[in-house]
């Protein structure tokens, strides 16, 4: 299983306020910062939150993110139907010495 | 515009070596530390392996260690995966993506992958 634990799956209805959660440890989480990712179906990830919480240019401010201890959050408000994807968390891992991913979250638009 | 074009995905049998590459434009390709990350059929992804914009710092997955080597050559832009002594379990498509910066981990553009299929 991922170093980084998030739901398998999370669903709203258009206009909704979705959380995604990612769970880690202090050797990740707890000393590191998050990123987001952002897959579409066939397609490449793309970079949704740096840095815990800041917005690559380009990104909506629907999404955001926030971290508190060894955990991290990702929020998308107002959802649209173009946000169904596969959500990915990632940190550096200190005692792994290198970067780990959550296992993802399938976003259902319903 | 960055453009990360990944090559050299096929079929190969356990046991066997492939090299994967990812021809890199758009950017000071000189400047920049590069990262491999996988992601096997249905599953989600994996990070795989770093290199510094110099090819002086390499991390990788544990996962990988010791089978995988992360080389560039920065007279031409490219970025390769040497996968030796592959299992079934490598089976995935590799894409490239480039760091932010010098080494962030923020994977700010990705290359479309390559797929690799380890099977007899």
């Amino acid at each position: 299983q991922s170093v980084l634990t998030q739901p398998p799956s999370a669903s709203g209805t258009p206009g909704q306020r979705v959380t995604i959660s990612c769970s880690g440890s202090s050797s990740n989480i707890g000393t590191n910062t998050v990123n987001w990712y952002q897959q579409l179906p066939g397609t490449a990830p793309k970079l949704l939150i740096q840095s815990d919480n800041r917005r690559p240019s380009g990104v909506p401010n629907r999404f955001s993110g926030s971290k508190s201890g060894t955990s991290a959050s990702l929020a998308i408000s107002g959802l649209q139907s173009e946000d169904e994807a596969d959500y990915y968390c990632a940190a550096w891992d200190d005692s792994l010495n290198g970067w780990v991913f959550g296992g993802g979250t399938k976003l259902t638009v319903l | 515009q960055v453009q990360l074009v990944e090559s050299g995905g096929g079929v190969v049998q356990p046991g066997r070596s492939l090299r994967v590459s990812c021809a890199a434009s758009g950017f000071t390709f000189s400047s920049y530390g590069m990262h491999w990350v996988r992601q096997a059929p249905g599953k989600g992804l994996e990070w795989v392996a770093f290199i510094s914009y110099d090819g002086s710092n390499k991390y990788y997955a544990d996962s990988v260690k010791g089978r995988f080597t992360v080389s560039r050559d920065n007279s031409e832009n490219t970025v390769y995966l040497q996968m030796n002594s592959l299992r079934a379990e490598d089976t995935a498509v590799y894409y490239c993506a480039k760091d932010q910066t010098v080494i962030t981990g923020d994977l700010d553009y990705w290359g479309q992958g390559t797929l690799v299929t380890v099977s007899s």
